[in-house]
C-alpha cells in the first residue's frame, strides 16, 4: 500500500542540526510532491516546505527557509528534511506529506499542495 | 501571509448531530482550501480539498463549502467515536501555506 515511513525520535541540543528521513513505497517516488509540515506540542501544524524528486526542486516557507534544506533520493525513494540551528522552539513532531495529484512533465495538478498521504511523524526534542 | 481562524475553538455534540465549523481568512481566495481530520498521537488525515471536494474514501457525511474569505465543514450527522477529534482548515492559494488554530469536536 501507499507509505511514507519516517526516521524515529531524536534529542538535539540547541545549536545542532537534525536530518529526518521519509522513505516511500507502493507508488511512483517521481511524480509526486513531498511536504514537509510540523506540530509543536499542543499547537497548530506549520507548512515548511516541499521537493519535486523528480527535479530536485524545492520551495520553502520564509519562516525557516535560512534554517531548511529538504533534499531527496530517487533511487532509494527517500526524502530529507534538515534543520540547523535548532533551537527550543523547533521542539515539535516532524512530518512528511505527498501531495495530492501527480507532477507529470512539466505541470502538476492543482491540488498538489494538498496532503494526502503521512507519514507517522518524527518527534524532534530540542534541550540543554 | 494569510491568517486563517476557525469557529469555534472547541464544540460539544452528541451523536446524530450536524455541526459546521467556519475557516475565515484573513485574504480573499477562490477554492484552494482544505480540511483534515486529527486523533490524538495520528497524522492528519485528508477530508475535504479545492473547498469543496471529498477524498476518496471519506464518508460523504462531510462536505465543504465556501469561497472568499469564508469556508465552511459540515459533518451532517455525527457517529462516535471516529468524527470526536480536531479538524484544521489550510489554504492554499499562497504562500507560505497556512493552517487555521484547530476545532476540538468533543463528546456532550
Amino acid at each position: 500500500q501507499v507509505q511514507l515511513v519516517q526516521s524515529g525520535a531524536e534529542v538535539k541540543k540547541p545549536g545542532a542540526s537534525v536530518k529526518v528521513s521519509c522513505k516511500a513505497s507502493g507508488y511512483i517516488f517521481i511524480n509526486y510532491l513531498i511536504h514537509w509540515v510540523r506540530q509543536a506540542p499542543g499547537q497548530s501544524l506549520e507548512w515548511m516546505g516541499w521537493i519535486k524528486p523528480a527535479s530536485g526542486n524545492t520551495k520553502y516557507s520564509q519562516n525557516v527557509q535560512d534554517r531548511v534544506a529538504i533534499t531527496g533520493d530517487t533511487s532509494a525513494s527517500t526524502a530529507y528534511m534538515e534543520l540547523s540551528s535548532l533551537r527550543s522552539e523547533d521542539t515539535a513532531v516532524y512530518y512528511c506529506a505527498r501531495g495530492l495529484g501527480d507532477c507529470l512533465g512539466g505541470s502538476c495538478s492543482p491540488d498538489v499542495h494538498t496532503f494526502d498521504i503521512w507519514g507517522q511523524g518524527t518527534l524532534v526534542t530540542v534541550s540543554s | 501571509d494569510i491568517q486563517m481562524t476557525q469557529s469555534p475553538s472547541t464544540l460539544s455534540a452528541s451523536v446524530g448531530d450536524r455541526i459546521i465549523i467556519t475557516c475565515r481568512a484573513s485574504q480573499s481566495f477562490n477554492d484552494g482550501l482544505a480540511w483534515y481530520q486529527q486523533k490524538p498521537g495520528k497524522a492528519p488525515q485528508l477530508l475535504i480539498y479545492g473547498a469543496s471536494k471529498l477524498t476518496p474514501g471519506v464518508p460523504p457525511r462531510f462536505s465543504g463549502s465556501g469561497s472568499g474569505t469564508e469556508f465552511t465543514l459540515t459533518i451532517s450527522s455525527l457517529q462516535h467515536p471516529d468524527d470526536f477529534a480536531t479538524y484544521y482548515c489550510q489554504q492554499y492559494n499562497r504562500y507560505p501555506y497556512t493552517f487555521g488554530q484547530g476545532t476540538k469536536l468533543e463528546i456532550e
